[in-house]
């Protein structure tokens, strides 16, 4: 079952713009992720925030985290042709087995208009 | 510096036959991890492995999937008796010890089963 459900499902937007996609979630948390994939091939890992954190930044990323809704959200500013792919959110709780296992979303799809 | 490198990208079998897939994880990264991802969904987790320890085959849909990593490196998915529910994108992801962290996906094998 999905931990992490992305919305919207798919976004278009203009070259330039900002880009906000949300991540809702159901159980608690150790940390979140946020990856992107391009091509439905690898993914690759963008940002993490800790369930102890509320807002991270990574160059044109900032990411926020509200436990208290679960929900997250990623917002790419100045956006350009190359972040077209889709991204996902990630939730980690730890296991039985002490690992931490990542339940990912489904996935906004992003397609930036140049 | 070598990423997480899978084998084949692509893999056409007729139903019934058995597949081999071989992901080489980042040398150091102690923990091993196989998802499923198929057409426009999330991703969803197969196995785990960590050091020694007993592997994690919670995430695994039926018996005719296996997994095993030899000398804490090189892992295998043998999916056996493949079906055509079983055409997916496998991606296989390493971290380091305890994997609390960013997992780095492999591009993936793109099995088709016909």
């Amino acid at each position: 079952s999905q931990q992490g459900e992305e919305d919207p499902q798919a976004l278009s937007i203009q070259e330039g713009e900002n880009a906000t996609m949300n991540c809702s979630y159901k159980t608690s948390i150790n940390n979140l992720q946020w990856y992107r994939q391009n091509s439905g091939r690898g993914l690759v890992h963008l940002i993490l925030i800790r369930s102890n954190e509320r807002e991270k930044h990574s160059g044109r990323l900032r990411v926020t985290l509200d436990t208290s809704k679960k929900s997250s959200s990623l917002l790419i500013t100045a956006s350009r042709a190359a972040d077209t792919a889709s991204y996902f959110c990630a939730t980690t709780l730890i296991s039985n087995f002490g690992n931490e296992k990542l339940t990912f979303g489904t996935g906004t799809r992003l397609t930036i208009i140049p | 510096g070598a990423g997480v490198s899978q084998s084949p990208s692509n893999k056409v079998t007729e139903k019934g036959k058995d597949v081999e897939l071989r992901c080489d994880p980042i040398s150091g990264h102690t923990a091993l991890y196989w998802y499923r991802q198929s057409l426009g969904q999330g991703l969803e987790f197969l196995i785990y492995f960590q050091g020694n320890s007993a592997p994690d085959k919670s995430g695994l849909p039926s018996d005719r999937f296996s997994a095993e990593r030899t000398g804490g490196s090189v892992s295998t998915l043998t999916i056996q008796r493949t079906q055509q529910e079983d055409s997916a994108v496998y991606l296989c992801a390493s971290s380091l010890a305890g994997g609390f962290g960013e997992q780095y996906f492999g591009p993936g094998t793109r099995l088709t089963v016909t």
